[in-house]
């Protein structure tokens, strides 16, 4: 099973900043297989990136994904305030897909 | 569009069974894997399994093999999960979501059932 491990676990930021969050995984991971979500409470994940750094339809470009290996980022170039939540990344190489414990962005 | 509808809330005793549904439309049912997630209160989403609805292959997730079972009406759109031998730790919002092959990321996402397990 690859296991995925998230860093921090909390980030508390202002609108406007630049934030990087991490992904690292146990083992190597095909790029072509790798996403990132976004959940909100009382909601579902949200697809952001899959395929690493390719935005889901109607994700605003100030999210953008870049890795390869075991080693993965999300960044989002300039918080809103609609960006306050919880990042998971996900694996979906292999089975049993994997998602990481989530990091979240607080205000 | 897209939509996704799972079936109500649920409470259940330690040791029953529990079938959420899962009921697609605004696509061709059978051209989407669906997968089932689950999220415990204040975890990260956990992988159960999927089932592809064109033929009704599966795969589980070695966590709940032996335990759950999923399966589909393709005369309806409907794909369920069968979850029995239920513990407190069982306790979760179950989502699906659906994928366009076997190795692809969950796209659209239904609006989530929670299951109550109660000793």
């Amino acid at each position: 099973e690859t296991v995925l491990t998230q860093s921090p676990g909390t980030l508390s930021l202002f609108p406007g900043e630049r934030v990087t969050l991490s992904c690292r995984a146990s083992q190597s991971v095909n790029s072509n297989y790798f996403a990132w979500y976004q959940q909100k409470p009382g909601q579902a994940p949200r697809l952001l990136i899959y395929a690493t750094s390719s935005r889901a339809t109607g994700i605003p470009d100030r999210f953008s994904g870049s890795g390869s290996g075991t080693d993965f980022t999300l960044t989002i170039s300039r918080l809103e305030p609609e960006d306050f939540a919880v990042y998971y990344c996900l694996q979906y190489a292999s089975s049993p897909r994997t998602f990481g414990p989530g990091t979240k962005v607080d205000i | 569009q897209v939509q996704l509808v799972q079936s109500g809330a649920e409470v259940k005793k330690a040791g029953a069974s529990v079938k959420v549904s899962c009921k697609a439309s605004g696509y061709t049912f059978t051209n989407y894997w669906i997968h089932w997630v689950r999220q415990a209160p204040g975890q990260g989403p956990e992988w159960v399994g999927m089932i592809n609805p064109n033929g009704g292959y599966t795969s589980y997730s070695q966590r709940f093999q032996g335990r759950v079972t999923m399966t589909r009406d393709t005369s309806t759109s409907t794909v369920y999960m069968d979850l029995s031998s239920l513990r407190s730790e069982d306790t979760a919002v179950y989502y699906c979501a659906n994928a366009q092959d076997y190795f692809s990321y969950f796209e659209y996402w239904g609006q989530g059932t929670l299951v109550t397990v109660s000793s």
